[in-house]
């Protein structure tokens, strides 16, 4: 069974551009959360989507957004960007009481 | 706010030694995740504990869930080079349905 999975793997952007960040959760899941993790940091969280609806979102300007599509595929929009807003972007999925990652998108802002 | 914070931060230790890392609530937790992630990759789960008092093993790693679920420890028995890597505790928290992440141990294993 497939895992969570992400793209692009890098993404090199300059700043005051916009990203755009894919993930496919695990078939049959239908949450999927998207965190920040700066260099040597711990993991921020983003957003929360569950069955097509933005249910929770974290301490981050609206300049960040997102949708999930009705097979549970989500998007990650990041809209002017920041040189800070260089991080790995990491999105896990769930059904219940687990959360499982996918392998990141290395973001890079210049 | 529920926090989770682990201790210690850091650690840098010898191939062969054992070692226990901590993660504690201000809160009780429903359930409780460690994964380990390491550098440029995401995080793998390794366990799931959910009773107060329960121990769970994997391989060499010692997993304890504390009895008024508050708290868990990760002890590594004759740790390896591998282990090398950021280990960090999650919960799912209610109502808000969305997990935390605590603020990570990094481990090294020097061979």
């Amino acid at each position: 069974e497939a895992g969570v999975t992400q793209s692009p793997t890098h993404l090199i952007k300059t700043r005051g551009q916009q990203a755009t960040l894919r993930c496919s959760p695990i078939s049959g899941h239908t949450s999927v959360y998207w965190y920040q993790q700066a260099l040597g940091l711990g993991l921020q969280f983003l957003l929360w989507y569950d069955e097509g609806e933005e249910r929770n979102r974290g301490n981050f300007p609206p300049r960040f957004s997102g949708r999930q599509f009705p097979n549970y595929s989500s998007e990650l929009n990041v809209n002017a960007l920041e040189l800070e807003d260089s991080a790995l972007y990491l999105c896990a999925s769930s059904s219940g009481l687990e959360a499982f990652f996918g392998q990141g998108t290395r973001l890079t802002v210049v | 706010t529920q926090l989770l914070e682990q201790s210690p931060q850091f650690l840098s230790i010898q191939e062969g030694e054992n070692l226990t890392v901590y993660c504690n609530s201000s809160s009780v937790f429903s359930s409780l995740q460690w994964y380990r992630q390491e550098p440029g990759e995401g995080p793998v789960l390794l366990v799931t504990v959910v009773t107060g008092g329960e121990v769970k093993k994997l391989k060499r790693l010692t997993f304890q869930f504390g009895d008024a679920r508050k708290d868990s420890s990760l002890h590594i028995t004759a740790a390896q080079p591998g282990d090398t890597g950021l280990y960090l505790c999650a919960q799912l928290t209610g109502g808000t349905y969305k997990y935390i992440f605590g603020t990570g141990t990094r481990l090294k294993v020097l061979a």
